[in-house]
Formats: structure tokens, C-alpha cells, sequence
């Protein structure tokens, strides 16, 4: 069964480093997204990518966050300087229709910002 | 007001029953529903989506009530591997590709 990849499974970083955290997507898919989950809260929406650009994003996405499809298989998010509040698990998903809008997700990577 | 709510729980049953959880959303004009699923420490996985005319899956059901706006999900004949936490989700209304996630409900199925 096709299923979405995420790596690193944990990444730990310095305060102040940037991280790539890296998606590989559904491959007939064509709507990608990611969301963090801080531990013990609810899962919040951070971005969604489509035909090569930012469909929608939320007021979390703010400019130290990038995505990027640099080929035709992987997603990425960036985090130009991380700070402690970033550590959460980041979760990518992708769908492979805007009417269907069911999304699978990957196994998440928990990132820990030191 | 929060875009989707849902009661915490835990809900705590034994095997056999039937539980039954809702979700509210703010914004009228959501037009995609569904409730996943998250084990402790995993990814959301999709239960199932939500339609308008109500939907069954096994032993699960959902229904939507758009005049009240809420969502309904139950669960017949509860399985101790029902024991999860139950995400319901909820797209924006202009954001179609913007989704709203509730804080969950957890489900304990005891023997």
C-alpha cells in the first residue's frame, strides 16, 4: 500500500540552527501539506502546496517556515532558526484530489529543539 | 470561537458497547468532514469521510447535521483495539485546502 515517507524520525537541534524536515509523498498525489503537533495538544495546520506553490498557510507559517518540492518526489519544510516552542512532531500529508480532501499522513518527524 | 470542538473524554466503556462522540464547527460554509483516528505518539489515520447524506463503514457511522453544525461519529460493538483518540476535521470554508483539526476524544475499551 502507498504510504507517505517522512524523515528524519527525530531530529534534535540546537536553538537557532535550521532544520529540513523531508516528505516523500503519495506519488500520484498533488496536494501536500504539513502540520505540527505540540506534545499533548491538538494537531494544527501549517501549510498546503499545490502545483508548485502555497495554497493556504496559517498565521503559525510565518517567515522563518519554507516548503519547497525541489524534485518530483520529495516535500520539504524549513526552519530557517529554530526556537525551543518549535520542538513538536511535524506531520506531512498529501492527497491526490481538492474534491476528496482525504489526506494520508506519514509517521511524522518529532523534532527537539535544544 | 474555536473552528472544531470536541469533548475530551476519556470515554471509558467495555467491550461491547456503543459510544457515540460529536464535534462543532464554526464556520457554516466547511464543506469537508471526516474524523481520524491517532494511536498514542502516531499519525492521524483516516476512519472515514463525512457526507451530507450519512455514511457507514463496518461498525462505524457518521453523520453530518449542517443546520447545527455538527458531526457525529458512532461506534457499535466497541473493540479493545478501538481504544485511540478520535480526530474530527473540518476544512475552512474560502480555505478549501486549509483543514481545522478538534483537540480529539479519547476512547478507553476495557474488558
Amino acid at each position: 500500500e502507498p504510504e507517505v515517507t517522512q524523515t528524519p524520525s527525530h531530529q534534535v537541534t540546537q536553538m537557532g540552527q535550521e532544520v529540513i524536515l523531508r516528505c516523500v509523498p503519495i506519488s500520484n498525489h498533488l496536494y501536500f501539506y504539513w502540520y505540527r503537533q505540540i506534545l499533548g495538544q491538538k494537531v494544527e495546520f501549517l501549510v498546503s502546496f499545490y502545483n508548485n506553490e502555497i495554497s493556504e498557510k496559517s498565521e503559525i507559517f510565518d517567515d522563518q517556515f519554507s516548503v519547497e518540492r525541489p524534485d518530483g518526489s520529495n516535500f520539504t519544510l524549513k526552519i530557517r532558526s529554530t526556537k525551543l516552542e518549535d520542538s513538536a512532531m511535524y506531520f506531512c500529508a498529501s492527497s491526490d484530489s481538492e474534491t476528496k480532501n482525504i489526506q494520508y499522513f506519514g509517521a511524522g518527524t518529532r523534532l527537539s529543539v535544544l | 470561537r474555536k473552528e472544531v470542538e470536541q469533548d475530551p473524554g476519556p470515554f471509558n466503556v467495555p467491550e461491547g458497547a456503543t459510544v457515540a462522540f460529536n464535534c462543532t464547527y464554526s464556520n457554516s460554509a466547511s464543506q469537508s468532514f471526516f474524523w481520524y483516528r491517532q494511536d498514542c505518539r502516531k499519525e492521524p489515520k483516516l476512519l472515514m469521510s463525512v457526507y451530507s447524506s450519512g455514511n457507514e463503514d463496518g461498525r462505524f457511522t457518521a453523520q453530518l447535521n449542517r443546520a447545527s453544525q455538527y458531526i457525529s461519529l458512532l461506534i457499535r460493538d466497541s473493540k479493545l483495539s478501538d481504544s485511540a483518540t478520535y480526530l474530527c476535521v473540518v476544512n475552512g470554508a474560502a480555505n478549501f485546502n486549509k483543514f481545522y483539526f478538534g483537540s480529539g476524544t479519547k476512547l478507553n475499551v476495557k474488558p
